[in-house]
């Protein structure tokens, strides 16, 4: 059973801090990974794809990338409370189709 | 990014009613839409894979009678909730993706919140 595991939270995170979420994932072929953001009651918004090792930075959003720990994660630079929100980690099968984690609920503090 | 419309954005029916759901990727050529649905509080479940001109294929679990997926087209796939009962109560929000560009990244319609009374 292919799994992808994160932390449900919620991550309470002070505004203007760096909050960091996290994901591992179970299959070693794995080779696309995505983060999603998704407001209560909406649906999920592409945040960040990477697809190699290292870091991948785009305005606030930097995603890291670990194959051989099979470990991504996503850090939000100067947290604003707009931020707050479920993040969803999934990682892509070979037949394309998305593992989902649970997600992360990210609260920024006033 | 891409953008992926759907129709109707709240539904409300009468129990053993049929209820029909569009996802239209507006700007791009969606070769893959996937069929999703999230109870409250609870993460995505995949429902099933459509590539336009063929049959939908769906996950374990999921009646392919009763949730039927049409994909007629490169911007067009249709779910349709027949004879919907209260436990199909749920959010169902379509995604859609062009994989002959090299871009397998999923863009997701706006959801449609189904109640069935």
């Amino acid at each position: 059973q292919k799994e992808v595991e994160q932390n449900s939270g919620p991550l309470s995170v002070p505004e203007g801090a760096i909050a960091s979420l996290n994901c591992t994932y179970s299959d070693r072929v794995s080779q696309s990974f995505f983060w999603y953001r998704q407001y209560s009651g909406k649906s999920p918004e592409l945040i960040m794809s990477i697809y190699s090792n290292g870091d991948k930075e785009d305005g606030r959003f930097t995603a890291q990338l670990n194959k051989a720990s099979q470990y991504v994660s996503l850090l939000i630079r100067d947290s604003q409370p707009s931020d707050s929100a479920t993040y969803l980690c999934a990682v892509e099968e070979s037949n394309y189709q998305l593992i989902w984690g649970a997600g992360t609920k990210l609260i920024i503090k006033p | 990014g891409a953008v992926v419309s759907q129709h109707p954005s709240r539904v409300i029916c009468k129990s053993g009613t049929s209820v029909k759901i569009e996802c239209r990727s507006l700007d791009f050529q969606a070769t893959t839409m996937f069929w999703y649905r999230q109870f409250p509080k609870k993460s995505l479940m995949l429902m099933a894979t459509s590539n336009e001109g063929s049959k939908a294929t769906y996950e374990q679990g999921v009646e392919k009678d009763k949730f039927l997926i049409n994909h007629a087209s490169l911007t067009l796939s249709t779910l349709t909730v027949t004879s919907a009962h209260p436990e199909d109560s749920s959010f169902y929000i379509c995604s859609a993706t062009n994989y002959g560009q090299g871009d397998n990244e999923q863009f997701f319609g706006p959801g449609t919140r189904l109640t069935v009374l």
